[in-house]
């Protein structure tokens, strides 16, 4: 396996359910990322993740709980979602966490289709 | 506020011509990603530059960091590079500050 791996690649959840996305890392970076992609919006970051410690970010609703706990394994554990989080998740990395507006290169994952009924 | 526009919105072409997708930012920079999205929502990096002009193949990404705009062109269009195309930068908590991404469709 090389690069950033997701999984599942797609899920459907009800409402009551508790699942849990999962990206694992091959490149031996130290930062890792959730990003929510809703249809007709950009991509919006969710968490940081930066040497496996969490950096506050962006308001998420608590039914989205991160884990981070070795640099090459990030999980989003999802709970009592709503069909608006119905979305694309995307996971990626980068060698570290850039700082500013310098931007440094990230990686991403294949994303996890996400439909909440 | 940081801002990220892209154009168009949309663009359809015939295959073989050269296309030109356009990003514009509001805040200063140091460099900017173009990324490609295929439609099964995979991401793929194509560019990360921060002054003048970067070539891979038939991909073209070019910066004027004092005008705060960008340009993605691609040479010899062809159906497969049928893609939403994404440009962004850096925001404070490390992370990419992105635009609504162009959807680029090459007809045959």
């Amino acid at each position: 396996e090389t690069g950033v791996t997701q999984t599942p690649r797609h899920l459907v959840m009800g409402m009551t359910n508790k699942k849990s996305l999962k990206c694992e890392q091959h490149l031996g970076h130290n930062a890792m990322y959730w990003y929510k992609q809703s249809a007709k919006k950009p991509l919006e970051l969710m968490f940081v993740y930066s040497l496996e410690e969490r950096v506050e970010n962006n308001s998420v609703p608590s039914r989205f709980s991160p884990e981070c706990p070795n640099s090459s394994h990030l999980f989003l554990h999802l709970h009592t979602l709503q069909p608006e989080d119905s979305a694309l998740y995307l996971c990626a990395s980068s060698q570290d966490m850039g700082r500013g507006t310098v931007t440094v290169e990230q990686y991403f994952g294949p994303g996890t289709r996400l439909t909440v009924t | 506020k940081n801002e990220v526009e892209q154009s168009p919105q949309n663009l359809t072409a015939q295959e073989g011509e050269f296309i030109t997708i356009n990003c514009s930012y509001s805040v200063g920079i140091s460099a900017l990603h173009w990324l490609q999205q295929h439609p099964g929502g995979g991401i793929v990096s194509l560019f990360m530059l921060s002054s003048g002009k970067k070539k891979h193949g038939r991909l073209i990404a070019t910066i004027n960091i004092q005008e705060k705009h960008s340009s993605l062109h691609i040479t010899a269009s062809h159906p497969r590079d049928s893609a939403v195309y994404i440009c962004g930068h850096g925001g404070s908590q490390g992370n990419l500050i992105f635009g609504k991404g162009t959807k680029l469709s090459v007809k045959p």
